[in-house]
């Protein structure tokens, strides 16, 4: 099985600066996603991180507020812009081995951001 | 509209107990059905899925129920141990065709076992 590890595991940032989060997975995997989870809430996904492509969004978010890359088949990084107290939060990387359906999908351990 | 609502919210149960939560879903195109259990302070990690073509899975002491006509799908924890206490998320999914095949989480049950 996949090992995600994600970094920072907790910041606290200020009002108005951005932080970017790293995702290193242990092997290469087909598909990597960026979940956002509020305390004591449910997983939203935020968007699809494809390989040397634009990420793939869901409704309610955008590449200016959460821009995403993925350079290759292990490693992804989202970025929280322009950052307010709403985007407090715990931010989950994932990531699904092969191609078949469904396949399991791995997570990291979160990555807590606190916004002041 | 893709929703998996998930209930109880929080459940407390005796070291030794039955511990269920249910799940029901709208969307008849969802084929795959995980649960996912979380631990504070980690990710969420995969405890046992079902496919709608079985009514039943059981993987040592979790066992998941699944009712097609009633969309409703359900995990027991038998014999519940202090161990198990975590926060427990239904999911569902369906197949796409080369795409991303997300998951719809539901709110989560937060489950407590008392010793």
């Amino acid at each position: 099985s996949a090992v995600i590890s994600q970094k920072p595991s907790r910041d606290i940032c200020q009002r108005g600066t951005s932080l970017t989060i790293q995702c290193q997975v242990d092997s290469q995997v087909t598909m990597m996603f960026w979940y956002r989870q509020q305390p004591g809430q449910s997983l939203t996904l935020i968007a699809t991180a494809n390989q040397g492509s634009e990420a793939t969004y869901e409704s309610g978010f955008v590449i200016d507020k959460f821009p995403i890359s993925r350079p290759n088949l292990t490693f992804s990084t989202l970025t929280v812009s322009n950052m307010s107290p709403e985007d407090s939060s715990i931010y989950l990387c994932s990531a699904r081995e092969g191609t078949g359906y469904p396949g399991e999908l791995f997570f990291g351990e979160g990555s807590r951001l606190t916004v002041l | 509209q893709q929703q998996v609502k998930q209930s109880p919210q929080s459940l407390i149960v005796q070291k030794g107990g039955i511990s269920i939560i249910n799940c029901a879903y709208e969307n008849t195109a969802f084929d795959y059905f995980p649960w996912y259990q979380q631990f504070p302070g980690k990710g969420p990690a995969l405890l046992i899925a079902i496919r709608p073509d079985v009514s039943e899975k059981k993987e040592g002491r979790f066992t998941i129920s699944f009712n097609k006509s009633a969309k409703q799908f359900s995990l027991h924890i038998m014999d519940s141990q202090p161990g198990d206490s975590a926060t427990y998320f239904c999911a569902a999914s369906k197949s796409y065709s080369g795409s991303a095949r997300q998951l719809t989480f539901g709110s989560g049950t937060q489950l407590t076992v008392l010793p």
